[in-house]
Parts: C-alpha cells; structure tokens; sequence
C-alpha cells in the first residue's frame, strides 16, 4: 500500500524558534496533502490543503504566516511553524493522496513541544 | 458543511464481547465514509471505507461498519474484540474524493481482560 512518512516524530523547540516538519509520499506521487493538528483527547482538525505546485489553502482561523506550508514536489511537502510558543505544542498529522484517488494516507505524525 | 459526531468518547468493553462504536454524519451531498484507527503517538490507520456499493463494509480484522443512508450512520461494529483493538477510533466523511476528511472526536476503546 502508499506510504507517507512524516520526520521528525517528535521535536523539542525553544519558544521563539522555528521547526520544520517534513511529509513524504514513499512509493506514489501525492498531488495533495493535508495537514492536520491534534490536541490531546481530541480529534484532527485540518489545518491546510496543499497542491503541488501552489500554494496552500488554509482554514478559517490558522495563520498562514506562522504555519509555513510548501509542497514543492509531488513527494514531499513541509509545514513551519515559526517563531513557535508554548500553545503551538500539538500532534501534527499530515496526509497525502493522489489524483482521483478514494483516500487519504496518513503519516505517523510528529509531536512538538515547545518550551 | 458537513459535520461528524461520535456519541461515545469512551467505550469500556471486556475481551471477547461485542461492540459497537457510533457514528452518525451530516451532509447535504453524496459522502464517503471513513473509519480510522490510531494506536498511542501514532498516525492513523485506515480501518474500512464506504465509497459505493454494498452498504455493509468490512475490514481484514474483523470490524464492519454498514452505511445507513436514511439514519445518517455509519456504526462500527465488531462481534469479539481483543485486547489489541484498544485504541483510539475515529470516524470520517469526504465529499470530495475521500481526500479532504472531516473528523468526528474520537472514540477511545478500550478492552478490559
């Protein structure tokens, strides 16, 4: 089956820096990718839908200067969260899928702590 | 706009009994339905699909989940569960090609010995 990888699985940052976290499509080309965060006990919201080549559409309350979303090649897209602070610390899923495709495959996520 | 609701946050079961987690949807097109599964620290897993065709739907370890259009539900269903199956369940709808999801809260399972 499709594969999508997502690194790091877990990364501690300090308040004020920023973190890249990387998904990657393994064995298909991914024309989208969703992005999603998750709270503890809580389910996914989605956070932003990319297309290869252009830019990402966000959801209604998600910055989009503060999360950073590129998907530069059909496998590999990359969320940054900048200048991180402590409420940015989250479960962060990514998804991919291809053209005309029936479902989404999702990585195993990355946790962020930001102290 | 559609929306998802998981009526049960938790679900305590004993091994070897039958459960069921609830879903019920809303939308005003035709949806595609989703059940995930998500073990500790970990991405989601596809559990089974509801996309065209029968309406009862199975997976290779033994959940099903029926499509019941009239009721709005989408109800997983397990006649024997294990200690393994504990974790988190989620169910999903699309209307775009089963790409972009919208989620329900989540059901935690779990199985006592």
């Amino acid at each position: 089956g499709a594969v999508v990888s997502q690194h790091p699985s877990r990364v501690i940052c300090k308040s004020g820096t920023s973190v890249k976290i990387e998904c990657r499509s393994l064995d298909f080309q991914a024309t989208t990718m969703f992005w999603y965060r998750q709270f503890p006990k809580q389910s996914l919201m989605l956070m932003a839908t990319s297309n290869e080549g252009s830019k990402a559409t966000y959801e209604q309350g998600v910055e989009k200067d503060k999360f950073l979303i590129n998907h530069a090649s059909l496998t590999l897209s990359t969320l940054t969260v900048t200048s991180a602070h402590p409420e940015d610390s989250s479960f962060y899923i990514c998804s991919a899928s291809f053209y005309r495709g029936t479902e989404a495959f999702f990585g195993q996520g990355t946790r962020l702590t930001v102290v | 706009a559609q929306s998802v609701t998981q009526l049960d946050s938790q679900v305590p079961v004993f091994e070897e009994a039958p459960v069921e987690l609830r879903c019920n949807y809303s939308s005003s097109v035709s949806v595609y339905l989703f059940w995930y599964v998500q073990y500790p620290n970990q991405g989601l897993q596809l559990l089974l699909k509801y996309l065209s065709g029968s309406t009862l739907v199975e997976s290779i370890n033994g959940f099903e989940a029926e499509f019941n259009k009239s009721q709005t539900s989408f109800h997983l269903r397990k006649p024997s569960v294990h200690i393994s199956d504990t974790a988190e369940y989620f169910c999903a709808v699309s209307d775009e090609g089963a790409q972009k999801l919208v989620f329900g809260q989540g059901t935690r399972l779990t199985i006592n010995p």
